[in-house]
């Protein structure tokens, strides 16, 4: 089946590790999303790729990066994750077209030691 | 940005219909209402989407009234496994980009009781 895939589930890291989330996709979409999702709060938006164009949101953290090397594949980077990046980490998609709905992955949770 | 506000919580017996409100006062015209479905430890999942009057599908109906601030998101006879957060969204489409990406709301927390 078509569907959006989040590896690992679950990520431990440690303080100031830099830490690497996936997210790869067989729906063939343009628009890659990345979410954080804290405990009892909805999903906020980091950044996302329309193909290889790379949209960051204004308060996202510098400590956040991304990469999308292809059409299938996009990562979230935490360069020197802290105590408080331990969330829900979802991946999403969507064709870019207008109005068009976002698929989600499970999601990596991340907890930091 | 097209702000939604919902009702935090609501809590519903099994085989009621339930009905969740979502206000969008500053809707803009060329946007649609999206509802998500989220359960513990998942991805929200996309349940409907309506533009204006009624929409309905094999899982809920949704309710868009000619002024287009608010909508209603029913779902008849609701059981136990319907028990999640439910998310309401306004798309947010930006004169720079070509595409679309939404912002998502506090959500309702809807608790199905046997």
């Amino acid at each position: 089946d078509a569907m959006v895939i989040q590896n690992p589930r679950y990520q431990v890291t440690q303080f100031g590790k830099p830490v690497t989330l996936s997210c790869s996709q067989t729906l063939n979409h343009n628009v890659m999303y990345w979410y954080q999702q804290k405990s009892s709060q909805a999903p906020k938006l980091l950044f996302h790729y329309y193909d290889k164009d790379f949209n960051n949101e204004a308060d996202t953290p510098d400590n956040f990066q991304s990469r999308r090397p292809n059409t299938s594949f996009c990562f979230l980077d935490i360069r020197s994750p802290g105590l408080g990046d331990a969330a829900m980490y979802l991946c999403a998609t969507s064709t870019g077209l207008e109005q068009e709905t976002q698929y989600f992955g499970p999601g990596t949770r991340l907890l930091v030691l | 940005l097209a702000k939604t506000t919902q009702p935090i919580s609501m809590d519903s017996y099994e085989g009621q219909e339930v009905n969740i409100t979502c206000s969008h006062n500053n809707i803009a015209t060329n946007d649609y209402i999206t509802w998500y479905q989220q359960f513990p430890s998942q991805g929200p999942r996309f349940i409907i989407q309506g533009y204006k009057t009624k929409v309905t599908n094999e899982v809920a109906s949704l309710f868009i009234p000619a002024d287009r601030k608010s909508s209603t998101l029913s779902l008849p006879r609701v059981s136990l496994s319907d028990t999640a957060v439910y998310y309401c969204l306004v798309g947010d489409t930006t004169p720079e980009t070509s595409y679309d990406k939404v912002i998502f709301g506090p959500g309702t927390s809807l608790s199905v009781i046997p």
